[in-house]
């Protein structure tokens, strides 16, 4: 079955740090290309980073780059968003997504998202 | 940054409507748009990608138009199961949403 399951959401205090992985299942990770999406509370959603596997380019939104960083374990087939200096206006969900196909496409494939909550 | 405006920002219709929703691109993106729905609590699901391309399992009466910077997502007789939110998405550049339609019952 095709899937993808989100975990490391939670509570942090503002200027903590994060990490949250995205566990793959069911088709090819390591020539896939994969974002993060992230979604406030009754908010739209926004792209934050993108990742594409078979040659490990990169890219990030204005408003997590240089505080925000992709990677992927292909033995584990896994995705991770490490988030440092966390801020109160990164409380969201959290979603992983892949693109129908690598290298810039829609995303076909969702997770069912892991919250993220910046509050002392 | 492409920006992507979405409208209306609510739309209130009655089962068997037809339902027209406009996304604008602030720069030419060609065809690389795509149309999700997203109901509450849950992830969004890809209805269209590259403009006019319906994803597999999408029911028939959604559609996508468009090229260059106006697209449109059109609903030909809405369902129950359509009250939900839609957002269009660029990928010719990064990728960039807009900002939502709510499709609410009449």
């Amino acid at each position: 079955e095709v899937q993808l399951v989100e975990s490391g959401g939670g509570l942090v205090q503002p200027g903590g740090s994060l990490r949250l992985s995205c566990a793959v299942s069911g088709f090819t990770f390591r020539t896939s290309t994969m974002n993060w999406v992230r979604q406030a509370p009754g908010k739209g959603l926004e792209w934050l980073s993108y990742i594409t596997n078979i040659n490990g380019g990169k890219n990030y939104a204005d408003s997590v780059k240089g505080r925000f960083a992709i990677s992927s374990d292909g033995a584990s087939n896994s995705l991770y968003l490490q988030m440092n200096n966390l801020r109160a206006e990164d409380t969201a969900v959290y979603y992983c997504a892949r693109d129908r196909a690598p290298g810039g496409d829609a995303f076909d494939i969702w997770g069912q998202g892991t919250m993220v909550t910046v509050s002392s | 940054d492409i920006q992507m405006t979405q409208s209306p920002s609510t739309l209130s219709a009655s089962v068997g409507d037809r339902v027209t929703i406009t996304c604008r691109a602030s720069q030419s993106i060609s065809s690389w748009l795509a149309w999700y729905q997203q109901k509450p609590g849950k992830a969004p699901k890809l209805l269209i990608y590259k403009a006019s391309n319906l994803e597999s399992g999408v029911p028939s009466r959604f559609s996508g138009s468009g090229s260059g910077t106006e697209f449109t997502l059109t609903i030909s007789s809405l369902q129950p199961d359509d009250f939900a939110t839609y957002f269009c998405q660029q990928y010719y550049s990064y990728r960039t949403f807009g900002q939502g339609t709510k499709v609410e019952i009449k």
